[in-house]
């Protein structure tokens, strides 16, 4: 059962356009939603992590909208850069004790000159 | 800061070989956690650690995966016998008590 879904499978954006990726979840009990970024070769990196109390968080040119009622929750990309064409991973983690992290499927963001 | 060692970073076995793979977590991190990322799928848990003692391998394929964590640091992941469908980065990951976890560069297997 996948628990966390995401979309779109891919993305290109123009250099300094804004790369929006959407996550999805049904497990009411998650209250922690990161955003990882994976560089071919690389394991993935923490970018960004929202919890549920906020509707949204920003960290320079990333920002994370959470919206409890429908369950979803996106990465807005804004001047999106060559630099940032990776694969992003969303996911999220229980309440309750344990790490147990459910991830995402993964879009490949490409950004084009 | 170092980060999360793993080793090594590429292996090609035959199918019904054995494998082994280390990892050592970033340093004072109790919890260590062992993914595998399959090719354009996002990293699955298999196991993880707290200092020496398994909080979690629901997902770990017991018949032929092995975990173990010596003196709460480094640790080792095996796969015996490998089947083709293991080929994936086994990704190691480490954090304190925080829910931010940070991952090493991976380990690819290939199972021919």
């Amino acid at each position: 059962q996948q628990q966390v879904k995401q979309s779109p499978q891919s993305l290109i954006v123009q250099k300094g356009g804004i790369s929006i990726i959407n996550c999805a979840y049904e497990n009411t009990a998650f209250d922690y939603f990161p955003w990882y970024q994976q560089f071919p070769g690389k394991g993935p990196a923490l970018l960004i992590a929202i919890r549920p109390d906020v509707s949204e968080k920003k960290e320079g040119r990333f920002t994370i909208s959470f919206n409890k009622s429908a369950k979803q929750f996106s990465l807005h990309i804004m001047d999106s850069q060559p630099g940032d064409s990776a694969t992003y991973f969303c996911a999220a983690l229980p309440s309750g004790g344990g790490n147990k992290l459910t991830f995402g499927t993964g879009t490949q963001l490409k950004v084009e000159l | 800061e170092a980060g999360v060692a793993q080793s090594p970073r590429y292996k090609i076995i035959e199918k019904r070989q054995s494998v082994a793979f280390w990892c050592n977590p970033i340093s004072g991190h109790a919890t260590l956690y062992w993914y595998q990322q399959i090719l354009g799928q996002g990293p699955k848990l298999l196991i993880q650690f707290q200092n020496n003692g398994v909080v979690d391998d629901s997902q770990l394929p017991k018949d032929r995966f092995s975990a173990e964590r010596l003196k709460g640091v480094d640790s080792t992941l095996k796969i015996q016998p490998a089947k083709l469908e293991d080929s994936a980065v086994y990704l190691c990951a480490s954090s304190l008590v925080t829910d931010e976890q940070y991952f090493g560069p991976g380990t690819r297997l290939t199972v021919t």
